[in-house]
């Protein structure tokens, strides 16, 4: 069972349109939680962190629920350039901080 | 931008061979950790340096080693290339360990042929 677990889509969607990731996670001691942004061919861009008590950012709302080992982001309003893969990653707990990536969702937003 | 910065961009090596991957952090910064990405794939811990000693490792063959300068810049260099080796190799560079944020930089594409 890999370690954090999405759907790699794709997700078409209208713009406009209001699209839901979500993505599970097996290791309970994880401390840090986050979605990343990556485009085709390019590096990994941290779009926002993960916090229990929900956070939003625009049109982007992130939330955790811990007991179910479960994050969320949720897209408002999508725009052409809303087209992207979406990374969800946890942070380990110990001596490095290593980040561990899910496989990513990637979403087309269409005119 | 990141103001982590990577070279060579891209690389086209042969099976067998072996290649050196080089990554400058962002300045102040001492920590600099590897992920390989293949593709379709998430990217994949390799191992972290800070200070200048390997911090942890991912599950990754000895023929996958680093090193970390006095600057912090740091080298990803991996021996007897393997078609499977065919992957973006990317570098992230933090204030230290443990919950620092990551700073990546825009990789290097190696095609192993």
């Amino acid at each position: 069972r890999k370690e954090v677990e999405q759907d790699p889509g794709p997700f078409n969607v209208p713009e406009g349109a209001t699209v839901a990731f979500n993505c599970t996670y097996s290791n309970s001691a994880s401390q840090s939680f986050f979605w990343y942004r990556q485009d085709c061919r390019k590096e990994p861009k941290l779009l926002m962190s993960v916090y229990s008590s929900g956070n939003e950012d625009g049109r982007f709302t992130a939330q955790l629920n811990r007991a179910s080992q479960y994050i969320s982001l949720l897209i408002r309003d999508s725009k052409l350039s809303d087209s992207a893969t979406y990374l969800c990653v946890v942070q380990s707990r110990g001596n490095t901080g290593k980040l561990i990536f899910g496989q990513g969702t990637t979403l087309q937003v269409k005119p | 931008e990141t103001g982590v910065t990577q070279s060579p961009t891209h690389l086209i090596k042969t099976r067998g061979q072996q290649v050196t991957l080089r990554c400058s952090s962002q300045s102040g910064h001492n920590t600099v950790s590897w992920y390989q990405q293949a593709l379709g794939q998430g990217p994949q811990f390799i191992f972290q340096y800070y200070r200048e000693e390997e911090n942890g490792r991912g599950n990754f063959p000895p023929r996958f080693s680093g090193l970390q300068f006095p600057n912090y810049s740091s080298e990803l260099n991996v021996n007897a290339l393997e078609l499977d080796d065919s992957a973006l190799y990317l570098c992230a560079s933090s204030l230290g360990t443990t919950i620092y944020e990551q700073y990546f930089g825009p990789g290097t594409r190696l095609t192993v042929t």
